[in-house]
C-alpha cells in the first residue's frame, strides 16, 4: 500500500524563476494539503484541495496556486520565487469519506517525506 | 496569541528518564488533538492522536485537560531513538480542517 509520494526530494532555484512541485496521495485518500515549513518552525498550511477544487486556503500569496487532478494527485506552483520561499513543502493525504475517517480517525493526515527548496 | 504554543527547547535528557512537553491551544472549539514527531530533515510522522481526554500507547502518554486548553506529551523510559522534535497539533475551524501546528519541541535523550 503506497503512502504519500513527493516529487522532486531537491529543487534549486534562483529569484524569480517559477517551480513546480508534485505529490500522490496516499491510496484510498482524496484530499491533498500543502504545508511550507521553515527551518525551526513548526509546518504551515498554504491550502487544500478536494474534488480538483482549491477549499480553503492560508496567508500565502497568490504566487502560490495548485491543481488536483482526477487521479487524486496534486501539483502546487509558486512563481516569482524569493529568497523567502526557501523551506520544506510537505503534501499530507487524508480523505473526506466516512469509511476512511473511522479507520483512521477524525482529521488525521499522513505526510509525504516532502521537497526542499532552496532559492538563491 | 499563537493557535497552537508548545514549551520551548530543547529538553536535553538521560536514557530512561520520563519527559513531558506541555501544549497549549486557543480554539476551545477543538475536538481532535495530534502529536507528530519529527525527525531532522524529515516530515512529520502521526505519534499520536487525541479525541477524548486522553490515549496512551506503550511509553507514550497524551493528556488533555480541555478547561485549560492544553495538552502534554508524556514519555516513559526515554530511549536514544526518541530523539526528535515533537510537534503538537489540531484542526483549525472550518470545513477544510488544515492542521495547525506548534513549532514544535526538540528532545535529545543522551546514552
Amino acid at each position: 500500500d503506497a503512502g504519500v509520494t513527493q516529487s522532486p526530494t531537491h529543487l534549486i532555484k534562483t529569484r524569480g524563476q517559477q517551480v513546480t512541485l508534485r505529490c500522490s496521495p496516499k491510496s484510498g485518500h482524496d484530499t491533498v494539503s500543502w504545508y511550507q515549513q521553515a527551518l525551526g518552525q513548526g509546518p504551515q498550511f498554504i491550502f487544500q484541495y478536494y474534488e480538483e477544487e482549491e477549499r480553503q486556503r492560508g496567508n500565502f500569496p497568490d504566487r502560490f496556486s495548485g491543481h488536483q487532478f482526477p487521479n487524486y494527485s496534486s501539483e502546487l506552483n509558486v512563481n516569482a520565487l524569493l529568497l523567502g520561499d526557501s523551506a520544506l513543502y510537505l503534501c499530507a493525504s487524508s480523505s473526506k469519506t466516512d469509511g476512511w475517517r473511522k479507520r483512521e480517525g477524525r482529521d488525521t493526515q499522513y505526510f509525504g517525506p516532502g521537497t526542499r527548496l532552496t532559492v538563491l | 496569541r499563537k493557535e497552537v504554543e508548545q514549551d520551548p527547547g530543547p529538553f536535553n535528557v538521560p536514557e530512561g528518564a520520563t519527559v513531558a512537553f506541555n501544549c497549549t491551544y486557543s480554539n476551545s472549539a477543538s475536538q481532535s488533538f495530534f502529536w507528530y514527531r519529527q525527525d531532522c530533515r524529515k516530515e512529520p510522522k502521526l505519534l499520536m492522536s487525541v479525541y477524548s481526554s486522553g490515549n496512551e500507547d506503550g511509553r507514550f502518554t497524551a493528556q488533555l485537560n480541555r478547561a485549560s486548553q492544553y495538552i502534554s506529551l508524556l514519555i516513559r523510559d526515554s530511549k536514544l531513538s526518541d530523539s526528535a522534535t515533537y510537534l503538537c497539533v489540531t484542526p483549525s475551524s472550518g470545513s477544510a480542517r488544515q492542521l495547525t501546528f506548534g513549532s514544535g519541541t526538540q528532545l535529545t535523550v543522551l546514552p
